[in-house]
């Protein structure tokens, strides 16, 4: 069966600290890979998503960057956090071609002070 | 582009009442849809799905929505809720290697 796993699971930076989370999908070759953001009270926000590795599509300019190093591997990073960062970062995979369910791992709750 | 439209931000019911909650899309084009659920400090879950075939799905535990392509419709309705029932409802939309999500609807289960 396949897994995803994140973490850290809760994570407090200053504002202009660097950020790595990072995201990982078990039992599966080839996948889609997605990185959401939902901020407090509020729904989810796609910020990137990937269908092979090097290939990053971005929905949202902003201070943050992706990175798919390996298949099965899905990294955010940003140089330097804003307060506006702050929020839960919810990672996602799915099968990809004509298979849309996402499957979603538990997330990062990154706190920016 | 597709959009979601989940009305209703907070349902409030008490426990073994009946619930619907509402999820409308913008496109009447051929689509899949998807239900998720969100239980606090957790990642979301599916719920349910609609790809093809009959209009009415169903969950295990209990939930059920329902294709309305005229409507643009996929409301989901439980006929008795029970307090575990407690969590973030979100509705989905497929859009190429995409899901556009709703806002979410906060599903509240008093004893």
């Amino acid at each position: 069966s396949q897994t995803i796993h994140q973490w850290p699971a809760t994570l407090v930076q200053p504002v202009g600290s660097p950020l790595s989370l990072e995201c990982t999908v078990e039992g599966t070759s080839n996948p889609n890979l997605y990185w959401y953001r939902q901020a407090a009270g509020r729904g989810l926000q796609l910020l990137f998503y990937s269908v092979g590795i090097g290939q990053i599509s971005s929905e949202v300019p902003q201070n943050l960057s992706a990175s798919r190093p390996q298949d099965r591997q899905f990294i955010l990073s940003s140089k330097k956090l804003l307060l506006s960062d702050s929020g839960f970062y919810l990672c996602a995979w799915s099968k990809g071609g004509s298979s849309y369910e996402q499957y979603f791992g538990p997330g990062t709750r990154l706190t920016v002070t | 582009a597709q959009s979601v439209t989940q009305l209703d931000s907070q349902v409030p019911v008490f426990e073994e009442a009946p619930v619907e909650l509402r999820c409308n899309y913008s496109s009447s084009v051929s689509v899949y849809l998807f239900w998720y659920v969100q239980y606090p400090n957790q990642g979301l879950q599916l719920l349910l799905k609609y790809l093809s075939g009959s209009t009415l799905v169903e969950s295990i535990n209990g939930f059920e929505a329902e294709f309305n392509k005229s409507q643009t419709s996929f409301h989901l309705r439980k006929p008795s809720v029970h307090i575990s029932d407690t969590a973030e409802y979100f509705c989905a939309v497929s859009e190429a290697d995409k899901l556009i999500f709703g806002t979410g609807t906060r599903l509240q289960v008093f004893p």
